[in-house]
C-alpha cells in the first residue's frame, strides 16, 4: 500500500525554470493539498483541492499553480522559480466526514516530501 | 487568521524522563480540532494525538497526552518515559471545523533524547 507518493523526491532548478511536482495517492481520498516547509517556518499551506478538478488557495500561493484533473493526483507547478522557492514541499490527502454532524478528523497523510532547491 | 506558537525551538530530555512541549493558539471559532504531529529525521509526518475542542478530557495515546486548556488556548504535548525513537521535530496544529480541513501549523520543536 504505497500511500501518498511524490515525485520526484530530489530536484535542482535554475532562476527561471518550469517543473512540476506529482503528488499521487492510493487512498481514494478527497481533500489533497500541498505545503512547504521552511526552516523556522513550520509548514505552510500552498493550494489545497477538496475533490477532482476543484483547487482552491492556500497561505501562499503566488508562484505556484496546481491541477487536479483525476482524483489521485494533485499537481505543483512552478512556471518560473525563482530562489525564494527553493524549500521542501510536502503533499498530503485526508477524507471528508462520512456522515451525521460533519466533524473533519484532520489526520492528513503525507508523502516524504520533496527538496526543491533553485540557484 | 488563525495562528499557533510554539515557542521552544528545541528540547531536550533524559532517556526515560518525562518532557512537555507547549503551544498556544488564537482563534475566534469554539468548535475546533488540535493535534500534533511528529516529524522524524525521515521527513515522514505523523499523526500523534488529536484534540477536539468540545471535548473536555485530555486526550492520551499510550506515552502521550495533552493538557487541553480551551479559555487560555493552550494546547500542551507531554511525553512519558521518553525514548531514544521519540528524537524528532513536533508541529502542534489547529484545524477549524469547517469540513475542508485546513490545518495550520505552528513553527515546531525539534525534540533530542539523550541516551
Amino acid at each position: 500500500n504505497a500511500g501518498v507518493t511524490q515525485t520526484p523526491k530530489f530536484r535542482v532548478l535554475k532562476t527561471g525554470q518550469s517543473m512540476t511536482l506529482l503528488c499521487a495517492q492510493d487512498m481514494n481520498h478527497e481533500y489533497m493539498y500541498w505545503y512547504r516547509q521552511d526552516p523556522g517556518m513550520g509548514l505552510r499551506l500552498i493550494h489545497y483541492s477538496v475533490g477532482e478538478g476543484t483547487t482552491a488557495k492556500g497561505e501562499v500561493p503566488d508562484g505556484y499553480n496546481v491541477s487536479r484533473l483525476k482524483k489521485q493526483n494533485f499537481l505543483l507547478g512552478l512556471e518560473s522559480a525563482a530562489p525564494s522557492q527553493t524549500s521542501v514541499y510536502f503533499c498530503a490527502s485526508s477524507y471528508p466526514p462520512t456522515s451525521g454532524r460533519a466533524r473533519p478528523t484532520g489526520e492528513l497523510f503525507f508523502g516524504e516530501g520533496s527538496r526543491l532547491t533553485v540557484l | 487568521a488563525q495562528t499557533v506558537t510554539q515557542s521552544q525551538p528545541e528540547m531536550s530530555v533524559q532517556e526515560a524522563e518525562t518532557v512537555t512541549l507547549s503551544c498556544t493558539y488564537d482563534t475566534s471559532e469554539s468548535d475546533y480540532y488540535l493535534f500534533w504531529y511528529k516529524q522524524p529525521p525521515s521527513r515522514q509526518m505523523i499523526l500523534v494525538i488529536r484534540q477536539e475542542a468540545y471535548k473536555q478530557q485530555n486526550a492520551t495515546e499510550n506515552r502521550f497526552s495533552v493538557n487541553f486548556q480551551k479559555a487560555a488556548k493552550s494546547f500542551s504535548l507531554k511525553i512519558s518515559d521518553s525514548q531514544l525513537g521519540d528524537a524528532a521535530m513536533y508541529f502542534c496544529a489547529y484545524c477549524p471545523n469547517f469540513g475542508n480541513e485546513k490545518l495550520t501549523f505552528g513553527t515546531g520543536t525539534r525534540l533530542t533524547i539523550i541516551p
